[in-house]
């Protein structure tokens, strides 16, 4: 069955540096997304992007953050300047059309110390 | 703007016996697509069913069903014959389409336990 696959799966950054998450969505898929999972609480959308540009941004999504998909195949997230409340589970899913549900990646653990 | 709430912060169940995580949505669309998703322990999300709103049938996957009351914008989740490995975190979540874009909205999640 087709994944989504993110790497890495654990991240620890200091404070203040920048970080590049990565997703590989499924290959005929057009929608993707990246949201945010602080421990214990609910997952929260970021951004969703279709045809190479934002649809729509949370307020979470401040300057710090950007999406690119550079090669046609990876989406990566980008935090520019890393705070200690970024600490969190990020997310990265693609869905064929948006209406069926969305396939998750298995996340990547970002931890700033 | 559209709100997934789950009243129920911790459930447990008896392995083989049934359980239901209640979920309720506030919304003023006609049309949206509604979903569970599972969270094991390795934090993956993993989707267990979805509901489309102009169905009136309620979504079944082998031991997992939903019970939607539109009226009452209800969709709660039935785990029938709860095995060990249905222990884990389950989201509700809506399927928005506020101002022409699209997200899924989740709520606070449930985390099911289930007894040997």
């Amino acid at each position: 069955e087709p994944e989504v696959t993110q790497t890495p799966s654990h991240q620890v950054t200091q404070m203040g540096q920048e970080v590049i998450l990565r997703c590989v969505p499924i290959s005929n898929h057009l929608y993707f997304y990246w949201y945010r999972q602080i421990l214990g609480q609910k997952v929260e959308f970021l951004v969703s992007f279709y045809n190479n540009e934002i649809s729509e941004k949370s307020e979470i999504f401040d300057d710090q953050f950007s999406v690119e998909r550079p090669d046609g195949s990876n989406f990566t997230l980008k935090i520019r300047s890393t705070k200690l409340e970024d600490s969190a589970m990020y997310f990265c899913a693609s869905s064929d059309t948006g209406l069926y549900g969305y396939t998750f990646g298995s996340g990547t653990r970002l931890t700033v110390v | 703007a559209q709100t997934v709430t789950q009243s129920q912060p911790e459930m447990s169940v008896q392995e083989a016996e049934t359980v239901t995580l209640s979920c309720t949505y506030d919304t003023s669309e006609s049309d949206y697509y509604l979903f569970w998703y599972k969270q094991p322990p390795s934090r993956q999300m993993i989707l267990v069913i979805r509901q489309e709103a102009y169905k009136q049938q309620n979504a079944t996957e082998n031991r997992f069903s939903v019970n939607f009351q539109k009226a009452a914008k209800s969709f709660s989740l039935k785990i029938s014959d709860s095995q060990l490995g249905d222990a884990a975190m389950y989201f509700c979540a809506y399927r928005s389409f506020e101002g022409g874009s699209e997200k899924l909205v989740f709520g606070k999640g449930t985390k099911l336990t289930v007894n040997p």
